[in-house]
Order: C-alpha cells, then sequence, then structure tokens
C-alpha cells in the first residue's frame, strides 16, 4: 500500500491567492523529504530538499520566497505556493526517504502528486 | 555529460515480446540502482532496485547490473499494453541514504 499520503490531490485556485500542499510519510519517519514539479510530457523536477527541523535546501531557479517548504515533523511536510499565477500550474510530486537504521532508508517513495490549477 | 542518461524513447514493442530499457550511469562509487514506473498523469512508483552486478528477476522484471560499464538495464517479458509508461532509472549517490538522480525517462508503448 502506499507509504507517502499527499493531500490535496488536486486543487483548483484563482491567480494572487496561496495554496498548500501536505505530504505525509504513513509508515516511517522522512527524515528528507523532496518536492519535484511536472509539467506534462516533461521530466521531473526537484525544486527542493527539506530535512526534518530544518530550512530547505533549493534547486538554481526555484524561487523559495514563492514555494514556501515546512518540515516541522519526521512526518509531515508542507509545500505552500504563495502569490500563485497560472504558470505555477502544474503536477507538484513530494517524495520521502528515511535516514539510515530503520524503515523505507533505502530509497525515495513518492506520494501520488497534487495537480494545481491556476485561473 | 548527464549523470544518469537514457534513451527518451519512444520505445516500441509488441505485446508478448521483451522490452529492453537501458540506463547508464557517471559516478562510479555509485550503490544502488532503481527503477521506476511513470504512468501518464501518475507519480512514480518503485518497481525494482538493485545492488549488485548480476541479475534481479522478479516475475516478469529483470534488473541487471554492471558496475564496470557503468550500465543498468530492465527486462520486461512477455509485455503487456498495461506496461505502457515511461522508466526512469535512479542512482544513489555513493554513501546512499541522500537524494537519488533520476534520468529523464524512457517511454515504453506496448503495441497490441
Amino acid at each position: 500500500g502506499a507509504v507517502v499520503s499527499q493531500h490535496p490531490s488536486w486543487v483548483i485556485c484563482k491567480s494572487g491567492t496561496s495554496v498548500k500542499i501536505e505530504c505525509r510519510s504513513l509508515d516511517f519517519q522522512a527524515t528528507t523529504m523532496f518536492w519535484y514539479r511536472q509539467f506534462p510530457k516533461q521530466s521531473l523536477m526537484l525544486m527542493a530538499t527539506s530535512n526534518e527541523g530544518s530550512k530547505a535546501t533549493y534547486e538554481q531557479g526555484v524561487e523559495k520566497d514563492k514555494f514556501l517548504i515546512n518540515h516541522a515533523s519526521l512526518t509531515l511536510s508542507t509545500l505552500t505556493v504563495t502569490s500563485a499565477h497560472p504558470e505555477d500550474s502544474s503536477f507538484y510530486i513530494c517524495s520521502a526517504r528515511a535516514l539510515a537504521g530503520g524503515p523505507r532508508t533505502d530509497t525515495q517513495y513518492f506520494g501520488p502528486g497534487t495537480r494545481l490549477t491556476v485561473l | 555529460q548527464k549523470e544518469v542518461e537514457q534513451n527518451s524513447g519512444p520505445l516500441s514493442v509488441p505485446e508478448g515480446a521483451i522490452a529492453s530499457l537501458n540506463c547508464t550511469y557517471s559516478d562510479r562509487g555509485s550503490q544502488s540502482f532503481f527503477w521506476y514506473r511513470q504512468y501518464s498523469g501518475k507519480s512514480p512508483e518503485l518497481i525494482m532496485f538493485i545492488y549488485s552486478n548480476g541479475d534481479k528477476e522478479d516475475g516478469r522484471f529483470t534488473a541487471q547490473l554492471n558496475k564496470a560499464s557503468q550500465y543498468v538495464s530492465l527486462l520486461i517479458r512477455d509485455s503487456q499494453p498495461s506496461d505502457s509508461a515511461t522508466y526512469l532509472c535512479a542512482v544513489d549517490p555513493p554513501g546512499g541514504y541522500q537524494k537519488v538522480t533520476f534520468g529523464t525517462g524512457t517511454k515504453l508503448q506496448v503495441i497490441p
């Protein structure tokens, strides 16, 4: 069964509003979580990496003030798209991994994704 | 040179045939290798992992690893239309437990 959940699975919002996406690890402690974005027919693009209790590390070209990431606990990370615009419409996918010594350390496990449409 | 390279395809195979998907990686110290499958509009799902040189079989899937050649492959026997998807090769950096590096994926089309 699923080991990582995301909520909501889809969201439609008006331009200028903010949207929060939640990512939860269901049966393990996710010391590291990753946020990806994928446009239609394109490859996964890593946006940022976050470790529990630390500030996220953003990939080059990703605006940290626009895409706010909070990894406050070992099972929850959130991505907030602030002042969303139509060009932010995309498929946002989180992924989680545990550190050595416990379950789910072998690789990254993906959530089901959130489809964001900004009108 | 990209860290993980895959042919983008599409790779078209008839139903029942063997599909062969290939991947090369640049970091010789990489230790763990993964294959993910991504259906259109869905997120990636892990289907195979391999750590040691040689073959690893799981049902209709066989992963092959050759560290000397820095080459990983995935064979799908008796291909079915439901196998049509994009297959992502992923590599753990030396030391593991970090961000996995993904290839751009190979699109597989199984023709009925």
